[in-house]
């Protein structure tokens, strides 16, 4: 039973560019969300999708962008990128039908902006 | 808006001796707690939740936490700890079911076993 997967694992991009980040939820999961866990720091809330749609948001300007696909998978998009954008970016995954879901996470990806 | 404090940075206890990691939380509702751990440049984990229930969690690796709503804790416990159990531990609340998928996590707490 595959977990949840994320790629790439890691990326160094320059300031002002784009960066598209992918993963696939645990197997019959279909709901994803995104955060970003800077250096020392916990993980925080970017957003989840649920059905295609963007469902809640965290504290995160619009340079953060995302996407679900029929099949689940989702792509987490930012522009513009800032040195401070340099964290490791984490995927998780449930199933909403499930009450007191569990949660699940994958290895993450980490991106280096210079 | 909900919030979990991890007071420690660091645990550090030797192998073979109990281990408690603390964790408090603040939630307006019922709180929906979770522990997960993170090994070196490694994703997390899920240990083990809290929903609803006996206050005594069970989870993975020996691990148990036990809720203490007066107190507002969730505090991660093993009564025998092992050096591979050194590790980042993070507490986290969902402050409703409906939340989904938005966790609010510590900061995080560094636990080292010694041999």
């Amino acid at each position: 039973d595959a977990g949840v997967t994320q790629s790439p694992t890691h990326l160094i991009k320059t300031r002002g560019q784009q960066v598209t980040l992918r993963c696939s939820p645990k197997s019959g999961h279909d709901t994803v969300s995104w955060y970003q866990q800077a250096l020392g720091q916990g993980p925080q809330f970017i957003f989840q999708y649920y059905e295609e749609e963007e469902r809640q948001r965290g504290n995160f300007p619009d340079r953060f962008s995302g996407h679900q696909f029929p099949n689940y998978s989702s792509e987490l998009n930012v522009n513009a990128l800032l040195l401070g954008d340099s964290a490791l970016y984490l995927c998780a995954s449930s199933l909403v039908a499930v009450s007191g879901n569990t949660i699940y996470f994958g290895e993450g990806s980490w991106l280096t902006v210079v | 808006a909900q919030s979990v404090a991890q007071p420690e940075d660091q645990v550090n206890v030797a192998e073979g001796n109990p281990l408690t990691v603390k964790c408090t939380y603040s939630v307006s509702g019922n709180p929906y707690l979770f522990w997960y751990v993170q090994y070196p440049n490694r994703g997390l984990q899920f240990l083990l939740k809290y929903i609803t229930g006996d206050n005594l969690v069970k989870g993975s690796y020996g691990f148990e936490a036990e809720f203490n709503k007066s107190q507002t804790s969730f505090h991660l416990k093993k009564p025998s700890a092992l050096v591979s159990d050194s590790a980042l531990y993070f507490c986290a609340v969902r402050e409703s079911l409906e939340d989904f998928q938005k966790l609010v996590f510590g900061t995080g707490t560094r636990l080292l076993v010694s041999p």
